[in-house]
This record gives C-alpha cells, sequence and structure tokens, in this order.
C-alpha cells in the first residue's frame, strides 16, 4: 500500500501570500496523484489531477507539480476563500490512498 | 449536470450492517466504463477510501475493511450501494460517493453522516 504524507500538518499565511504543501509517497506513483480542498460541512473538491492538470473552473493561482515521490501544490496569492484543508490522494496502485491533510489557516 | 445522493440509515447498531445507496443523475453508470467509489471521514478526521465498483461489476475494497465491504451496482436504477456489516463505533463517519474517473474522484455527493451506536 502506499502511504502518502503531507506537510506541514497546518500551514499559516497571510492572505495574498503564497503557500507551498507538499505531499510525499512511500513509492513511485509516477504522476498519478490528485490534491483536493475540503472547507468545512463540504465534500472534498476536485483542484489537480494527473499532479499538474488544474480540474473544470480551478482558478490559475493553483498549480502542481511533481512526479514519481514528490509532489507539490502552489497556492499563489491567497484568497479568504482558500483557507481550508487540502489532500493529496494516488491512483497509481489499489488501494487508492489519500494523505492526512495539510490545514492552511490565516496568519 | 451531474449529481450524487447518498441515502440510508443515519443510525446503525454495533455489529449490525450499514447499508447505503448512490443515486446518479446526469451520467450513465451502466455507459460510464468509469469506476465509482465510496470514501468516508470519521469526524474531525481525514479521508478513507472505502471502496469501487466499475461499471462492469469490478471491485476492489480497501484491505482494512475487506472482510466485511461489499459494494454492488443496480445499473437499471442507476445506483450503486455499500454494505458494511459488523460495525462498531469506528465506523461513525461521514460517507461519500463520488464518480471515479481514471483514479480521480471529480463528483461527489454531499455526504451521510452514518453514527454506529445503540
Amino acid at each position: 500500500e502506499v502511504v502518502l504524507t503531507q506537510s506541514p500538518a497546518t500551514l499559516s499565511v497571510s492572505p495574498g501570500g503564497r503557500a507551498t504543501l507538499s505531499c510525499r509517497a512511500s513509492q513511485s506513483v509516477s504522476n498519478n496523484l490528485a490534491w483536493y480542498q475540503q472547507k468545512p460541512g463540504q465534500a472534498p473538491r476536485l483542484l489537480i489531477y494527473g499532479a499538474s492538470t488544474r480540474a473544470t473552473s480551478i482558478p490559475a493561482r493553483f498549480s502542481g507539480s511533481g512526479s514519481g515521490t514528490h509532489f507539490t501544490l502552489t497556492i499563489s496569492s491567497l484568497q479568504s476563500e482558500d483557507f481550508s484543508v487540502y489532500y493529496c490522494q494516488q491512483s497509481n496502485s489499489w488501494p487508492y490512498t489519500f494523505g492526512q491533510g495539510t490545514k492552511l489557516e490565516i496568519k | 449536470q451531474l449529481q450524487l445522493q447518498e441515502s440510508g440509515p443515519g443510525l446503525v447498531k454495533p455489529s449490525e450492517t450499514l447499508s447505503l445507496t448512490c443515486t446518479v443523475s446526469g451520467d450513465s453508470i451502466s455507459s460510464s466504463n468509469y469506476y465509482w467509489g465510496w470514501v468516508r471521514q470519521p469526524p474531525g478526521r481525514g479521508l478513507e477510501w472505502v471502496g469501487s465498483i466499475h461499471s462492469s461489476g469490478n471491485t476492489y475494497y480497501n484491505p482494512s475493511l475487506k472482510s466485511r465491504v461489499t459494494i454492488s451496482v443496480d445499473t437499471s436504477k442507476n445506483q450503486f450501494s455499500l454494505k458494511l456489516s459488523s460495525v462498531t463505533a469506528a465506523d461513525t463517519a461521514v460517507y461519500y460517493c463520488a464518480r471515479q474517473p481514471y483514479g480521480k474522484y471529480d463528483y461527489w455527493g454531499q455526504g451521510t453522516l452514518v453514527t454506529v451506536s445503540s
């Protein structure tokens, strides 16, 4: 089973700033990695798939990079609605797994 | 507009079977050639994949739950269902159903809270 480790657990950034979230896989997942945003009381929303492809209607300030075992989600020019929890998920091999999440909070 | 809606009891007794159904509108499960999955989230915790079913009926389950989980599909009703047997308090969670094309979850239901308690 592929274990995904996200860091940091909590990230404090000021509005207008830049956030960099990390996701590391215990073995290579190629580029089969997705990122989700989840706000309280809501279902997760797909942001990025294939490591770097933005999903439909996702603003350009969200970008993903990486391949193999190290991936990054970057959010530039943070807006108030971006402060939430972010999860990575691999689909390279069953069982598909999620990271434990990074909470992005206002500094 | 694709929509998924979970339904089922919100309260299940310990040792009994949790049963949920996901009704899909705006897409056809039978012709999609996609997987359709269940993901759960215990209160205050992260996301956990439960299992997935392909439009052909092929299934994959989380190994930690495999002995207790069954996912089935009813293409005539455009629904897929989850059964989790011998539940305990640790199975208390919000259960989401989602469409799963090529591994990613692109459309999600709103989620339904299932509490295991006597």
